[in-house]
């Protein structure tokens, strides 16, 4: 089945401890994404990725890294997670520009950060 | 800056009831749009979207959307509501800066009355 997996669905950290979610995706994508959502916010995006060893950041970039070493895998890393990081994360990924494919979204991880 | 608006946070209609979900958006030329549905838990999914063409667009799960450039608008619309499509609703439109980026609005909460 196509789809783009995320882990862990759940996961509460405490401050400044460095913690990673995965995403991986297995349609062969070269485009990969992550946003967060926040109430009232709709979803904002975090990073993005073109292609392998190819990131850029997007609007909300502050305080998150991102890697992308193989085609498949774009990992969200935090390094010093703080309170406001509290959210709901979602990896996407897309074959090619937006107006031909548009977004596979994944499950979502929802953090919280105390 | 790009924005999406969707005025409801929530809308309750009664099952079998019509439903209409308000986006507007602000872009002066033909932008790229889509609809997504959040169900609880679960990630985003692409209802349908619009790039050109007929202005009346069909999607998945019986809903349709039009595009109306004259008000900005692109309203999502389902002649009758099923108790399954109780979710979150978002509108998006494609970024003018890149092809791979979505804005999203803000969400509207969809609630199902028996």
């Amino acid at each position: 089945e196509a789809q783009v997996t995320q882990n862990p669905r759940y996961l509460i950290t405490v401050t400044g401890k460095k913690l990673t979610v995965t995403c991986s995706q297995n349609m062969n994508h070269e485009y990969m994404s992550w946003y967060r959502q926040d109430p009232g916010l709709g979803l904002r995006q975090i990073y993005y990725s073109m292609n392998v060893e190819v990131t850029d950041k997007g609007d909300v970039p502050e305080g998150y890294k991102v890697s992308r070493k193989e085609k498949r895998n774009f990992p969200l890393i935090l390094e010093s997670p703080s309170p406001n990081q509290t959210s709901l994360y979602f990896c996407a990924s897309s074959s090619g520009p937006l107006y031909d494919y548009g977004y596979t979204f994944g499950s979502g991880t929802r953090l919280t950060v105390v | 800056a790009q924005s999406v608006t969707q005025p409801d946070i929530h809308i309750t209609v009664s099952e079998g009831a019509s439903l209409e979900l308000r986006c507007n958006y602000s872009y002066g030329a033909t932008p790229y749009l889509f609809w997504y549905v959040q169900s609880p838990g679960q990630g985003l999914q692409l209802l349908l979207k619009y790039f050109s063409g007929d202005t009346l667009v069909q999607g998945i799960k019986g809903f349709e959307a039009e595009f109306k450039r004259s008000q900005s608008s692109f309203n999502l619309r389902k002649p009758s509501v099923h108790w399954s499509d109780a979710a979150e609703y978002f509108c998006a439109v494609g970024a003018v800066d890149s092809s791979y980026k979505l804005i999203f609005g803000s969400g509207t909460r969809l609630l199902v009355r028996p």
